[in-house]
């Protein structure tokens, strides 16, 4: 059974401060999904991260894939109030694509 | 990208009764995906709705309780049934869209159960 674990699950962090999220996962997956949800809304897409090594970017934030660890973290850099939301990672069964098995989330509040 | 639309957004509902959730996407779609999102919690994918065959459940899913229809290839519907509290949640579905490697959600329906 496929299990995602991320750390921490609450991250509270000052504006202009850097941080990292981690995301293990239990066996060999292709597709590993960064979302961010805000209270009350949906999941907002930010990243899709295919391959050992992959890293994107966006903004503030930096994904990054180490599948021979089964690893993947979400950098935040000189976090801005605007990014407080609820991250979750994800990923995807292996059996077909689009079935998704996500990390608890992250809660990140980043203070003045 | 994938326009994703569901009906209703939201809904209270008496215990024992059922609902019916509307997901109804721009593109055509092989699959699409129901997934539930308890209070405070994570995703939980409930099935994969599959156009001219039978949904596929997840562990600890039953189509008795969670009955999908998918008659076309834009639409697909999950029924909520014989209500209790613990279905109050956040359904939302999800589809992947042609041409891209991402997973798209809609905008969720928050079910409260009384």
């Amino acid at each position: 059974e496929l299990k995602v674990e991320q750390n921490p699950l609450f991250l509270s962090m000052q504006e202009g401060k850097n941080y990292t999220i981690y995301c293990n996962y239990s066996t060999t997956s292709d597709r590993l999904y960064w979302y961010r949800q805000d209270p009350g809304k949906s999941l907002e897409s930010l990243f899709v991260l295919l391959s050992n090594g992959a890293v994107k970017q966006e903004g503030r934030l930096m994904a990054s894939l180490d599948t021979k660890a089964r690893l993947s973290t979400l950098h935040i850099t000189a976090a801005v109030h605007d990014l407080s939301a609820t991250y979750f990672c994800a990923v995807d069964s292996g059996t077909s694509y689009g079935k998704l098995t996500f990390g608890q989330g992250t809660i990140l509040t980043v203070h003045p | 990208s994938a326009v994703i639309s569901q009906k209703p957004s939201r809904d209270i509902c008496q215990r024992g009764t059922s609902l019916t959730i509307q997901c109804q996407v721009d593109s055509q779609v092989t699959m699409m995906f129901w997934y539930r999102q308890q209070p405070g919690q994570s995703l939980t994918l409930i099935a994969t709705a599959n156009q001219g065959s039978e949904a596929t459940y997840e562990s600890g899913f039953v189509i008795d309780k969670f009955p999908i229809s998918r008659p076309n290839l834009t639409f697909s519907t999950l029924t909520v049934s014989n209500m209790s509290p613990e279905d109050s949640s956040i359904y939302l579905c999800s589809v992947g869209a042609s041409g891209s490697i991402e997973q798209f959600f809609g905008p969720g329906t928050r079910l409260t159960v009384l």
